[in-house]
Formats: C-alpha cells, sequence, structure tokens
C-alpha cells in the first residue's frame, strides 16, 4: 500500500508563474514531511521540510503548506525558474518507524 | 572526499547470477537505506540499517540481502537476479532522529538484469 501520494506525474507552467506540486498522505503517524529534487542521472537532493505540528515552512521562494486534516500537502514555487525543471518527491517520516516513504513523484517543466 | 558514493554507476548482468551494489558514507551517519526507483512508482524502499549490525526490511525486500558490518558500508545483494530487479538503486544516510532527518542520497547504480 502506498501511504505517500503524488498523483499528477507531470505539470508545466511558464517561466515566472506559480508551480504547485501536490501529495496526498494515508497515515496519521507521520511526524515530518520532505520534499526532494531530482535530476536526470543524479541522486534526489532534500529541499525543504515541514513538521507535522506546523502548516507552512517556507525557504526562499520554496514554500509547502500542510493540511492534515486532509491529509494533504502542498509545494508552491515562486516564480519558477527553467532550472526548477526536475522531478519532485515527496516523503514522510512516521513517528515510529525509522524510515522514510516516498511518492511516485512529479516532473515539473518549466518552460522559458 | 566526504559524502556517499555508490559502485558500480551501470550493471549488466544475466537472470540467475549474483549481484553485490556497494555503499560508502563518510559522514558516519547511523541510518542507512536502499531504495529502488521505477517509473510510476517512484522511490520505494528495499532495507534499511539503524546501525552496525541492525537492519529492517522496508517495502519491498524480496530478493535481496543486507548486511551492515561497519557503520560506513550498506551493500546490497541480489542473490539472484530476476528481470524484475532492472531498476536504478540509491543508497542514503542521514541522521534520522536529528530534526528533519533528511537523507543523503549516493547517486545511483543502474542494474539491468537480461
Amino acid at each position: 500500500d502506498q501511504q505517500v501520494k503524488q498523483n499528477s506525474p507531470s505539470l508545466s507552467v511558464q517561466e515566472g508563474r506559480i508551480s504547485i506540486l501536490n501529495c496526498d498522505y494515508t497515515n496519521s503517524m507521520f511526524d515530518y514531511f520532505l520534499w526532494y529534487k531530482k535530476y536526470p542521472a543524479e541522486g534526489p537532493t532534500f529541499l525543504i521540510s515541514i513538521s507535522s505540528i506546523k502548516d507552512k515552512n517556507e525557504d526562499g521562494r520554496f514554500t509547502v503548506f500542510l493540511n492534515k486534516s486532509a491529509k494533504h500537502l502542498s509545494l508552491h514555487i515562486v516564480p519558477s525558474q527553467p532550472g526548477d525543471s526536475a522531478v519532485y518527491f515527496c516523503a514522510a517520516r512516521g513517528y515510529n518507524n525509522n524510515d522514510m516513504r516516498f511518492g511516485a513523484g512529479t516532473r515539473l517543466t518549466v518552460k522559458p | 572526499d566526504a559524502g556517499i558514493t555508490q559502485s558500480p554507476r551501470y550493471k549488466i548482468t544475466e537472470t540467475g547470477r549474483q549481484v553485490t551494489l556497494m555503499c560508502h558514507q563518510t559522514w558516519s551517519h547511523s541510518y542507512m537505506f536502499w531504495y529502488r526507483q521505477d517509473l510510476g512508482h517512484g522511490l520505494r524502499l528495499i532495507y534499511y540499517s539503524a546501525a552496525a549490525d541492525i537492519t529492517d526490511k522496508g517495502e519491498v525486500p524480496d530478493g535481496y540481502v543486507v548486511s551492515r558490518s561497519k557503520t560506513e558500508n550498506f551493500p546490497l545483494t541480489l542473490e539472484s537476479a530476476t528481470r524484475s530487479q532492472t531498476s536504478v538503486y540509491f543508497c542514503a544516510s542521514s541522521e534520522l532522529r536529528l530534526d528533519t532527518g533528511e537523507l543523503f542520497f549516493g547517486e545511483g547504480s543502474r542494474l539491468t538484469v537480461l
């Protein structure tokens, strides 16, 4: 069973506009949610995270929102840049589990 | 150099052969992980380790064996490779209980089983 879901396999936006990537989860026992970015032929790299006790975390152009009642989080990138084009993975860490589960990823393309 | 390294980066093998993917980290992180990346599935956890000599199964452990005799190394062995194990494998390390516990990934090992 996939506990972390990214239902949009791809997203295309124009440079300068906002990119919104979505993620849903089923397990209420996650305590941290993270977003990773992956370029081709490279390993994923950490982008931003949010604790389950918060509903928003901002870092420069990147903001993550958490809606615990809906078990939903989103990553906003504004303004989007061509260098943001990559696959974005949503991940969640459990309170009691010593592992981290990932979604299937969303490929973001930012057009110049 | 500091970091996490995987070897080999590319491997082609045949069905039934044994294959070992190596992973080495220089941060002395307690936790190490093996994930596989497949289209439509994203990153799926195979095995993880909380410390030397402590390993545990993830989501898709069947057909894989791991060991962790030293903190810095976490090899993944396919004892009898199958075509369904063709994938890109990522090793990661972390101090999971420290702050967000972000994972640091290697560059990946692309395995093709013919």
